[in-house]
C-alpha cells in the first residue's frame, strides 16, 4: 500500500533561517502533491499544489520541489518567522482518478526568536 | 467568502450512540470529502461525494456513512460509536472533485467518545 513519510521529529530553527521539510513516498507515483499547514486544534490550511510535470513551485516565502525519480518532495520556508511555527502536512494525490489525498503524519516546525 | 463550515465544533458521545456531523462547502464547490484525524497522525480519507453521488470510500467500517444534499452540503453519520472513533473529523471541499483539484478543509468537528 502507499506510504508517506515525513520527519517525525520536530524541526527547530532560528528565526531568519530557511526551514526544509522532507516528504518521501513509496509504492506508487502520485501525479500531484499538496502541502498543508495545521495549527493545534485547527483544520489543515492549503499552501501549495505541485504537479508531476512541475519541478518547483513558489509562493511568497514558500518553495516546493517534486522529484519523481527520488520519490520525494521538499518544502522550504525562507526567512522563517516564529509565526511559521506549526505542523506541515504532505499529501500526495492517491491513485484512482478521483480527488483523494494520502497524508503523512506531518512535521512540527518550531521557529525560535 | 466563507470557507468550509462544519458543525458542531465539539461534541461528547457515549459508546454505542450515533452521531451526525454536518458540513457546508465553499460556495460554488460541488464536491465534499470527509477525513478522520486521530491525535498525532495525518488525516485519513473516509468518503468523497460529488453531485450527491459517492465517488470514493476509504477503509472504514459500514458504521460510517455519508450523504450529500442538492445544495452540496453533506452529513457524516457514525453508528454504534466506539472509543476509537474519538478524533477530529474534517470536511473538505473542492470545485469539481476532480483529480488534481485543490482541496480546502474546514476547522473540523472534535468528537470524544466516552
Amino acid at each position: 500500500s502507499q506510504k508517506i513519510e515525513q520527519n517525525s521529529e520536530a524541526l527547530n530553527i532560528q528565526e531568519g533561517k530557511t526551514a526544509t521539510l522532507t516528504c518521501n513516498y513509496t509504492n506508487y507515483s502520485p501525479a500531484y502533491l499538496q502541502w498543508y499547514r495545521q495549527d493545534p486544534g485547527r483544520g489543515p490550511v492549503f499552501l501549495l499544489l505541485i504537479r508531476e510535470n512541475e519541478k518547483e513551485k513558489r509562493k511568497e516565502r514558500l518553495k516546493v520541489t517534486f522529484d519523481t525519480t527520488l520519490k520525494q518532495s521538499l518544502f522550504h520556508i525562507t526567512a522563517s518567522q516564529p509565526a511559521d511555527s506549526a505542523t506541515y502536512l504532505c499529501a500526495p494525490g492517491a491513485p484512482g482518478g478521483y480527488n483523494k489525498l494520502i497524508f503523512g503524519a506531518g512535521t512540527r516546525l518550531a521557529v525560535h526568536p | 467568502d466563507a470557507g468550509v463550515t462544519q458543525s458542531p465544533t465539539h461534541l461528547i458521545k457515549t459508546r454505542g450512540q450515533h452521531v451526525t456531523l454536518r458540513c457546508s462547502p465553499i460556495s460554488g464547490h460541488k464536491s465534499v470529502s470527509w477525513y478522520q484525524q486521530v491525535l498525532g497522525q495525518g488525516p485519513q480519507f473516509i468518503f468523497q461525494y460529488y453531485e450527491k453521488e459517492e465517488r470514493g470510500r476509504g477503509n472504514f467500517p459500514d458504521r460510517f456513512s455519508a450523504r450529500q444534499f442538492p445544495n452540496y452540503s453533506s452529513e457524516l453519520n457514525v453508528n454504534a460509536l466506539l472509543l476509537g472513533d474519538s478524533a477530529l473529523y474534517l470536511c473538505a471541499s473542492s470545485s469539481q472533485g476532480a483529480w488534481g483539484d485543490t482541496i480546502y478543509f474546514g476547522e473540523g468537528s472534535w468528537l470524544t467518545v466516552v
